[in-house]
């Protein structure tokens, strides 16, 4: 059975930093693309980042670009989301989500960032 | 950028109903699309890929359409399970993603 666990979410002040981890099983995790997406409060679903298979090729939404980076580890079956410079626009539920025919087939159950003072 | 575009954003049906709901995309993007279904508290869910196949364990009674700028999603007969929020997504920009607004379908 395919699973994705995110962690790492929780309160942090405006200007400070998060990591959020996903966990995978019931895969083959490195022959997969991965992304985020996250959803603010009572608003729609959020594309954020994607990373290749091998983790060499990335990309961005520019809403986080240069703020946000995304790393994968396939010895250890999981994605990461190093998040810098949080906002206040940055609370939200973080979803790690497989790739499958372009677009996420299995997504996580979230973890809730929010960022304020 | 490819912006996606829901209507309605939200409706009202009663069991039984037959639903469509419409997405469209700022430029072509071929057959490029899919459909999710979000309920409280959850994550999302595919219905839907490359504009019209059905999802593995995804009952018939949804269906999608459309190519080049103007999808649908239809659901045949509504049922109490389907009240949900639901969203396209494009991916011609692959690997950029965009998301419809979202469409809830709510109980009349």
């Amino acid at each position: 059975e395919v699973q994705l666990v995110e962690s790492g979410g929780g309160l942090v002040q405006p200007g400070g930093s998060l990591r959020l981890s996903c966990a995978a099983s019931g895969f083959t995790f490195r022959s997969y693309e991965m992304n985020w997406v996250r959803q603010a409060p009572g608003k729609g679903l959020e594309w954020l980042s994607y990373i290749s298979s091998s983790g060499t090729t990335v990309y961005y939404a520019d809403s986080v670009k240069g703020r946000f980076t995304i790393s994968r580890d396939n010895a250890k079956n999981s994605l990461y989301l190093q998040m810098n410079s949080l906002r206040a626009e940055d609370t939200a539920i973080y979803y790690c989500a497989r790739v499958s025919e372009w677009t996420p087939d299995y997504w996580g159950q979230g973890t809730l960032v929010t960022v304020s003072s | 950028d490819i912006q996606m575009t829901q209507s309605p954003s939200s409706l009202s049906a009663s069991v039984g109903d037959r639903v469509t709901i419409t997405c469209r995309a700022s430029q072509g993007i071929r057959n490029d699309l899919g459909w999710y279904q979000q309920k409280p508290g959850k994550a999302p869910k595919r219905l839907i890929y490359a504009a019209s196949s059905l999802q593995s364990g995804v009952p018939s009674r949804f269906s999608g359409s459309g190519s080049g700028t103007e999808f649908t999603l239809t659901i045949s007969s509504l049922q109490p399970e389907d009240f949900a929020t639901y969203y396209c997504l494009q991916h011609n920009s692959y690997p950029l993603l965009t998301f419809g607004g979202g469409t809830k379908v709510e109980i009349k």
